[in-house]
């Protein structure tokens, strides 16, 4: 059974880098055809995607965030990572990481499996 | 992008039925039809279930379903448990350069 769990600083200064982890057990995820995405949910607000990265490497990003996220992966760790930089309290959030397969929704944009989420709070 | 509109709050009792509306816009609700609808419930990873507007995945019990009308996707949920008390958000494809967006969330009470 495929598990997604979030981890990270709960605590970044603004204007640094807000990084975090999402490590995957129970499968490996350089296999298949999988899109790995990061979403976010602010304080009372609603969900916001982030951005994905696909099995093959390939990114794409909310063009709102575009300019200050890069996720990445590292398949010897199962792993992939966040990047949020120059960050503010607006990107003061709980962050979710989530899975996409296609192959089993016949779609790119179907969110199969999440992890429980991590906050996240930019305040100096 | 604005995100998809929802209301925030519904209620009802034990037994009923409630819908819940997802209104966007033609470059995404109205102009795809890659709807799905998540139940989360605080502290636990959110929980596909509607996909495709109207399509559950496996386990999802069959009171729940989607429709779609126009810019407006709904999600009913027919005889109600307590249980189902949870947050829910739909999400759609919005195209190649915005991709997709989410709406605000309905808070689903179960009296």
């Amino acid at each position: 059974q495929v598990q997604l769990q979030e981890s990270g600083p709960g605590l970044v200064k603004p204007s640094q880098t807000l990084s975090l982890t999402c490590t995957v057990s129970g499968g490996s995820i350089s296999s298949g055809s999988y899109y790995w995405s990061w979403i976010r949910q602010p304080a009372g607000k609603g969900l916001e995607w982030i951005g994905r990265i696909y099995t093959s490497g390939s990114t794409n990003y909310n063009p709102s965030l575009k300019s200050r996220v890069t996720i990445s992966a590292d398949t010897s760790k199962n792993q992939f990572s966040l990047k949020l930089i120059s960050v503010t309290a607006a990107d003061t959030a709980v962050y979710y990481c989530a899975r996409v397969d296609p192959v089993l929704f016949g779609s790119n944009w179907y969110f199969d499996l999440w992890g429980r989420g991590t906050l996240v709070t930019v305040s100096s | 992008q604005s995100a998809l509109t929802q209301p925030r709050s519904v209620s009802g009792s034990p037994g009923q039925s409630v819908t819940i509306s997802c209104t966007g816009t033609s470059s995404d609700v109205g102009g795809y039809n890659y709807v799905s609808w998540y139940q989360h419930h605080p502290g636990k990873a959110p929980k596909l279930m509607i996909y495709d507007v109207t399509k559950r995945p496996s386990g999802v019990p069959d009171r729940f379903s989607g429709s779609k009308s126009g810019k407006t996707a709904s999600l009913t949920i027919s005889g109600l448990q307590a249980e189902d008390e949870a947050d829910y958000y739909c999400f759609s494809y919005a195209g190649s350069y915005i991709f997709g967006v989410f709406g605000g969330g309905t808070k689903l009470t179960v009296l």
